[in-house]
């Protein structure tokens, strides 16, 4: 069965940096887009960024352009999210997700990522 | 940026049909998906494409979308139903992922 196991949250100041990772397993990671989708405590969801399968086409929320960088390595079935001068705005869950179509098929249980002082 | 509208709670009796909105901008012409997520857990794609429901999603729960609302149904609702709906669509050919702000459905 489809599993994504997201790590590398925690607590990082702010201006610091932090990397997620999200492996995949349970079908052919290469084959489909990816993409991450935060979720702030009490709040609702926020689409962060997509991936399409090579990695050749990127895109990102306004929130998060310029500062948050997705890869992927299709040998290692996994997907990243690099994420620079971090601010309280950016505390959240963290998920990973296999896109179907316009939408994402299967979530991870997600990552915990605070800002904070 | 596409803004889509949905209600923030919706309370039904065990047994009732529960109707959740989406507002959007013709958004009848778009595809719509809904996600289911319980407290502590991560969501769950109940519908996608409007009405299409992946393996293990019951018939009780539906969606369709026309005009300018897509909208959820969960027929004969059980208590395990309580949940934070979510619909979205993509906008730009995936430049942009737009969310609802989401709808609690309380079961009384």
């Amino acid at each position: 069965q489809v599993q994504l196991v997201e790590s590398g949250g925690g607590l990082v100041k702010p201006g610091g940096s932090l990397r997620l990772s999200c492996s995949a397993s349970g079908f052919i990671f290469g084959d489909y887009h990816m993409s991450w989708i935060r979720q702030a405590p009490g709040k609702g969801l926020e689409w962060v960024s997509y991936i399409n399968t090579r990695g050749s086409i990127t895109y990102y929320a306004d929130s998060v352009k310029g500062r948050f960088t997705i890869s992927r390595d299709n040998a290692q079935n996994s997907l990243f999210l690099q994420m620079n001068s971090l601010t309280a705005d950016d505390t959240a869950v963290y998920y990973c997700a296999k896109v179907k179509g316009y939408g994402f098929e299967y979530w991870g249980q997600g990552t915990l990522v605070t800002v904070s002082s | 940026s596409y803004v889509l509208t949905q209600p923030p709670s919706v309370s039904v009796a065990p047994g009732q049909t529960a109707r959740i909105t989406c507002g959007g901008n013709n958004i009848g012409i778009k595809s719509v998906n809904w996600y289911q997520q319980k407290p502590g857990q991560a969501p769950v794609l109940v519908v996608y494409h409007d009405s299409d429901r992946p393996s293990g999603i019951p018939e009780r729960i539906s969606g369709s979308n026309s005009g300018n609302t897509a909208t959820l149904t969960i027929s004969r609702v059980e208590a395990g139903d309580e949940a934070d709906y979510y619909c979205q669509v993509c906008e730009n050919i995936g430049d942009d992922w737009v969310f609802g702000g989401g709808t609690k459905l309380t079961v009384l």
